[in-house]
């Protein structure tokens, strides 16, 4: 069994200043791990991925995230918020292997706000 | 990539009435799911849409409420039948593709249903 936990319902930032959302996960198996991101009345958009190569994954945008599994995290960073960063983010886990069939289990999501 | 287009983007309907939303990736893909998502909550796998056979449902779900077509790699239908308010969510159409080596699971932007 799979689950995924992020930490915080709401976070607000201010402009320029470093992002932090923090998911933990929980699997059977070797996992993969992804962020996605979801703008108002817009559809789910990749972020970044894990997939058991290098444990610091940088995506677009300028966000990057590091699998730790001692921690069992894969918190989601970026050096210095944009305007544009205001979105709904979701942690997501999968343990299927790749080529097998593939579901994804979401966490909660974190609405995150970037104050001017 | 796969891009993914849904039709209709948002509807308003009645109470014990149908709707169906068509989804549509603009390349061959090997797995195809339908989501839904509640306002203010996650996402959560209505089916794996199979192409020439019947839908696998998750649990929770079934087929005489939420019939599932998938005529070819590429097209899927989902039908909200008899709906009730309480089906009042984002409809979304995901697909399984190729992203350089890696899988990649990818979203069309969801079609918003409201329910009176």
């Amino acid at each position: 069994a799979q689950s995924v936990t992020q930490l915080d319902s709401h976070v607000s930032v201010s402009e320029g200043t470093p992002v932090l959302l923090r998911c933990n996960y929980s699997s059977s198996y070797s996992p993969s791990l992804f962020w996605y991101v979801q703008h108002p009345n817009k559809g789910l958009q990749l972020l970044l991925k894990y997939t058991s190569a290098a444990t610091l994954v940088k995506g677009i945008n300028g966000f990057e995230a590091e699998f730790k599994k001692s921690e069992t995290s894969f918190h989601l960073t970026k050096p210095s918020a944009h305007m544009s960063d205001a979105a709904e983010y979701f942690c997501v886990v999968s343990d299927r292997p790749s080529g097998s069939a593939r579901q994804l289990t979401f966490g909660s999501g974190t609405q995150l706000t970037v104050l001017p | 990539s796969a891009v993914i287009s849904q039709k209709p983007s948002r509807d308003i309907c009645q109470r014990g009435t149908s709707l169906t939303i068509q989804c549509q990736v603009d390349s061959q893909v090997t797995m195809m799911f339908w989501y839904r998502q509640q306002p203010g909550q996650s996402l959560t796998l209505i089916a794996t849409a199979n192409q020439g056979s019947e839908a696998t449902y998750e649990s929770g779900f079934v087929i005489d409420k939420f019939p599932i077509s998938r005529p070819n790699l590429t097209f899927s239908t989902l039908t909200v039948s008899n709906m009730s308010p309480e089906d009042s969510s984002i409809y979304l159409c995901s697909a399984l593709g190729t992203s350089g080596v890696m899988e990649t699971q990818y979203f069309g932007p969801g079609t918003r249903l409201l329910v009176l």
